[in-house]
């Protein structure tokens, strides 16, 4: 079974903070995205990468940046954390060649900035 | 104007029952839907794709009209576990990216 691992549940940050999202997949996927969900907005892309140290803007990538280094590896970086990314955070994983039906998901991790 | 739109709910639904709803879709060229769930404070997961000719799974059906441009999904026998929230999923076909809509939460009731 597909395992997506991120790094915390809950994470609560300062307005100015370098904040870091980790995640991890076990699965040898190509592919892997990082979301932010917020009420009555659904998913909206951040970044993307397809291959490692390979990385692409998705639809809201203002005020983040990503890091690939390893395949297994996608990290979320927080510049200086403001507090309308105050939000869930949700990291997926999937196949190279897998549409939509082959996302998978981590638990998510609840971010406040205060 | 949101590429995928749903009807946010709550969809309050007596066990048993029989629960339908739509969603919208504004990229006439997306070729592939899906149907994710979402419990509370879970991540999504993969419900059902949605086929042209229609899909079902158990208690699940998922249709798909490109005339009007909607999907929609029926719950037949509902269960309290049936409980969540439902995120329709248009896939952009010009490069892979998901559009994913705000989804629809059902209440299954006793």
């Amino acid at each position: 079974d597909v395992k997506v691992t991120q790094s915390s549940r809950y994470l609560v940050k300062r307005t100015g903070e370098k904040v870091f999202l980790e995640c991890v997949q076990d699965m040898d996927h190509e592919n892997m995205f990082w979301y932010r969900q917020d009420p009555g907005l659904g998913l909206r892309l951040i970044y993307f990468s397809y291959d490692v140290k390979m990385k692409e803007k998705g639809d809201i990538p203002e005020g983040y940046s990503v890091s690939r280094e390893k395949k297994e590896r996608f990290s979320l970086i927080l510049e200086s954390a403001s507090t309308n990314q105050t939000s869930m955070y949700l990291c997926a994983s999937s196949l190279r060649d897998r549409g939509g039906g082959g996302r998978h998901f981590g638990d998510g991790t609840r971010l406040s900035i205060l | 104007r949101k590429e995928v739109e749903q009807d946010p709910g709550p969809f309050n639904v007596p066990e048993g029952a029989t629960v339908a709803f739509n969603c919208t879709y504004s990229n006439s060229a997306s070729q592939s839907f899906f149907w994710y769930r979402q419990d509370c404070r879970k991540e999504p997961k993969l419900l059902m794709s949605v086929y042209s000719s229609g899909n079902e799974d158990g208690r699940f059906t998922a249709q798909l009209n490109r005339a009007s441009q909607y999907i929609s999904l029926l719950i037949r026998d509902s269960k309290l576990s049936d409980s969540a929230t439902y995120l329709c999923v248009a896939l952009d076909p010009s490069w892979g990216k998901l559009q994913f809509g705000a989804g629809t939460q059902v209440v299954v009731t006793p």
